[in-house]
């Protein structure tokens, strides 16, 4: 298994450009999640989807948008990128299961954006 | 707002040494507690999981304690090794279950530094 594969590692965009952040994992994963790591802050939750056509909001989902219309992919879009979006971004996946809820999560590696 | 505090927020220690890393939440009721170790540059790696009713668990050299009556978790490192070097992020599960998905909360991490 690949696991949480994201791509690209990294991207540098000008403020009012658009992209899509791309997410697959090949485990058969219900979950799914979009985080961002900013420097000295916990990660912090974008957007998640419990399954095929189900998303919901995070913490921080406003200029994202996301879609679920496979179980294996994710994508996240910013629609009109700007420097505060300048961040690393993470996604995970993880099985609906798990005792008191304690789901094993994945991440993936990360794509490192920057907003000019 | 559920919080999740870690101290420190920087160690530096010698190869061999132990070291105890802190996590104090306010997350209540709370279904599990993780500790996530994260090298530079990639995505978070699960090191234990405890449910509320657990208060202790080990992998490898990482023994994790929970005492949910003080609402605060410990993370000790035996022996640490070069390859310790990373950061370590406790991340609270609040409710009691699935439903509790995409609301995780992280703390912001202790860096933790090992030198030859």
């Amino acid at each position: 298994n690949a696991g949480v594969t994201q791509t690209p590692k990294f991207q540098v965009l000008k403020t009012g450009q658009s992209m899509t952040l791309q997410c697959a994992q090949d485990m058969n994963h219900e979950y799914m999640s979009w985080y961002r790591q900013d420097p000295g802050m916990g990660l912090r939750l974008i957007h998640y989807s419990v399954g095929a056509g189900i998303t919901d909001q995070g913490e921080v989902p406003n200029g994202y948008n996301v879609s679920r219309s496979t179980t294996e992919d994710f994508p996240l879009r910013l629609l009109s990128a700007a420097p505060s979006q300048t961040s690393v971004y993470f996604c995970a996946s993880s099985r609906n299961s798990g005792r008191g809820g304690s789901y094993e999560q994945y991440f993936g590696p990360g794509t490192r954006l920057t907003v000019t | 707002k559920n919080q999740v505090e870690q101290s420190p927020q920087s160690l530096i220690i010698l190869e061999g040494k132990n070291c105890t890393l802190q996590c104090n939440y306010t997350v209540s009721p709370f279904s599990n507690l993780r500790w996530y170790k994260q090298d530079t540059g990639r995505g978070p790696v699960s090191l234990t999981i405890m449910t509320f009713s657990e208060n202790t668990k080990s992998n490898g050299r990482y023994t994790a304690t929970l005492d949910a009556d003080t609402k605060q978790s410990s993370l000790h490192i035996t022996a640490s090794q070069l390859s310790d070097s990373a950061s370590y992020i406790c991340v609270v599960t609040p409710g009691a279950g699935g439903t509790s998905y995409g609301k995780l909360t992280f703390g912001q991490g202790t860096i933790l530094t090992v030198h030859p």
